[in-house]
C-alpha cells in the first residue's frame, strides 16, 4: 500500500515562508504525477498545485499561483511544496496526493497522506 | 473556472436505504468527474473516477452515472460506515476544482 508522509506544517506569521515535504514509501515514485490538495478549517477540499513524474509541467491554482512553487526529488521520493507570502487564507491541512498515472492532466488522485497542518496568524 | 454544485447539502437518510448524491458541472467536462469520500480523521478516498469506474478496492454498492455536466454517485444500501462526506471533483480543465461536498447523515 503506498503510503505518503507530509511534513513541515506549522503556525506561522503573515508574510512567511514555510516549505511542505511528502515522503513516499512502497511506490515507484518516479512513475507518477502528484498534487496537494488543501482543506481549509471548516471547509471543503481545494486543489492547489500539480506536478507531472518528470518535474514539469507543474499547474496551480489562481488563489497561490507567484507565491507557491511545487517540486519534487525523484532520487529521494519526496515531494515539496514551497510556501512564500503566506496569508491567513493559506491556514489549512494539507494533503499530499498522489496521481493515476504520469500526468498532470489525468488530475485523478488515488492516494492521499494523513495531512500536515499550517496555521498563518499572528 | 468550472463551478461544481453539490447538492443536497445534507442528506439524511437510514442505513439499508439508498443514497443518491449529485455534482452539477458549469460547462461540459465530459466523464471527467472522480467522487472521493471524506471520514472524520481520515484521508480522502477514492471511490470513482471517470465518472464511472470504480477505484480500487471500493464495494459495488458504490456506482457512479452522468457525463457532460449531471453526475450521479449512488450508494445502493447504506452501511454504518457510509454516513460521512463526499465530494466530486472535476479534472477537465484548469484550475481543477471540487464541489462543496454532501454530508450523508444518518436520519
Amino acid at each position: 500500500e503506498v503510503q505518503l508522509l507530509e511534513s513541515g506544517g506549522r503556525l506561522i506569521q503573515p508574510g512567511g515562508s514555510l516549505r511542505l515535504s511528502c515522503a513516499a514509501s512502497e511506490v515507484t515514485f518516479s512513475n507518477y504525477a502528484f498534487t496537494w490538495v488543501r482543506q481549509a478549517p471548516g471547509k471543503g477540499l481545494e486543489w492547489v498545485a500539480s506536478i507531472s513524474a518528470i518535474g514539469a509541467p507543474t499547474n496551480y491554482a489562481p488563489s497561490v499561483r507567484g507565491r507557491f512553487t511545487i517540486s519534487r526529488d525523484n532520487f529521494r521520493e519526496t515531494l515539496y511544496l514551497q510556501m512564500n507570502s503566506l496569508r491567513a487564507e493559506d491556514t489549512a491541512l494539507y494533503y499530499c496526493t498522489k496521481g493515476i498515472n504520469a500526468y498532470i492532466e489525468s488530475a485523478v488522485f488515488d492516494s492521499w497522506g494523513q495531512g500536515t497542518v499550517v496555521t498563518v496568524s499572528s | 473556472e468550472i463551478v461544481l454544485t453539490q447538492s443536497p447539502a445534507t442528506l439524511s437518510l437510514s442505513p439499508g436505504e439508498r443514497a443518491s448524491l449529485s455534482c452539477r458541472a458549469s460547462h461540459d467536462i465530459g466523464s471527467q468527474l472522480a467522487w472521493y469520500q471524506l471520514e472524520p480523521g481520515q484521508s480522502p478516498r477514492l471511490l470513482i473516477f471517470g465518472a464511472t469506474n470504480r477505484a480500487t478496492g471500493i464495494p459495488a454498492r458504490f456506482s457512479g452515472s452522468g457525463s457532460g455536466t449531471d453526475f450521479i454517485l449512488t450508494i445502493s444500501s447504506l452501511e454504518p460506515q457510509d454516513f460521512t462526506v463526499y465530494y466530486c471533483h472535476q479534472g477537465s480543465s484548469w484550475p481543477l476544482s471540487f464541489g462543496g461536498g454532501t454530508k450523508v447523515e444518518i436520519k
